[in-house]
């Protein structure tokens, strides 16, 4: 079975220039996550989809952070301007059904914002 | 507001040593534990999960406890090797319409040493 797909692995952008990542989930995975990892922290949360409906944007800095997901599969997570603590490792998830049941994380895609 | 608190931050030990990490929240509402393990670089690969009507989940030299009145919980690993040295964080789902999402742990980064 194939893993959380990310792409790229990594980007170095300067301050106040637009990123985009993209994750493939698990296929039939209908719960979707991004997270944020800051160095030395544990993951936060940014959003979380159900199909292609939001579930938890709550911890999102929409003025400068967007994501969707078309057709309840793929997702994009956007960061335009990017600022210097926007350097982090962005990891997306998925699980078969929101609320229960294990979590699988992609290898992340890691920012650095100069 | 859930909490999720790992001590130590580091800890090293030499092989062949069993040891313990640890996990608490503040909240034991919660669905379910799972504990997690990233390689320097990596994404979070699931260890156990552990539901929130169970005691323990074993897999391997590994073996996971949770204590919910206490708002505990322990990973136990037996006879380390230098392959176990990474970052081991444990996060909590939520219990009540919290949407699924998980909250971590700062995580414990550990070194076995041959």
């Amino acid at each position: 079975e194939a893993g959380v797909a990310q792409s790229p692995r990594y980007k170095i952008i300067e301050k106040r220039q637009s990123v985009a990542f993209w994750c493939n989930p698990i296929s039939g995975h209908a719960t979707l996550y991004w997270y944020q990892q800051i160095l030395g922290q544990g993951p936060k949360l940014l959003i979380q989809f159900q199909n292609n409906g939001v579930v938890d944007d709550s911890q999102l800095p929409k003025d400068r952070f967007s994501a969707e997901r078309l057709k309840g599969v793929d997702s994009t997570l956007k960061i335009q301007p990017a600022k210097l603590e926007d350097s982090a490792v962005y990891l997306c998830a998925s699980s078969q059904n929101v609320g229960v049941g294990e979590l699988f994380f992609g290898e992340g895609s890691r920012l650095t914002v100069l | 507001k859930q909490e999720v608190t790992q001590i130590p931050a580091a800890l090293s030990v030499p092989e062949g040593e069993n040891l313990v990490l640890n996990c608490s929240f503040t909240d034991s509402a919660i669905y379910n534990l799972q504990w997690f393990r990233q390689d320097p670089g990596k994404g979070l690969t699931s260890l156990l999960l552990i539901q929130s009507s169970q005691r323990e989940q074993t897999s391997g030299r590994l073996n996971a406890s949770l204590d919910k009145s206490s708002g505990r919980s322990t990973l136990y690993i037996a006879a380390s090797q230098p392959g176990d040295s990474a970052t081991y964080l444990c996060a909590v789902r939520p219990g009540g319409n919290q949407g699924g999402k998980l909250i971590f742990g700062q995580g414990t980064e550990l070194s076995v040493k041959p």
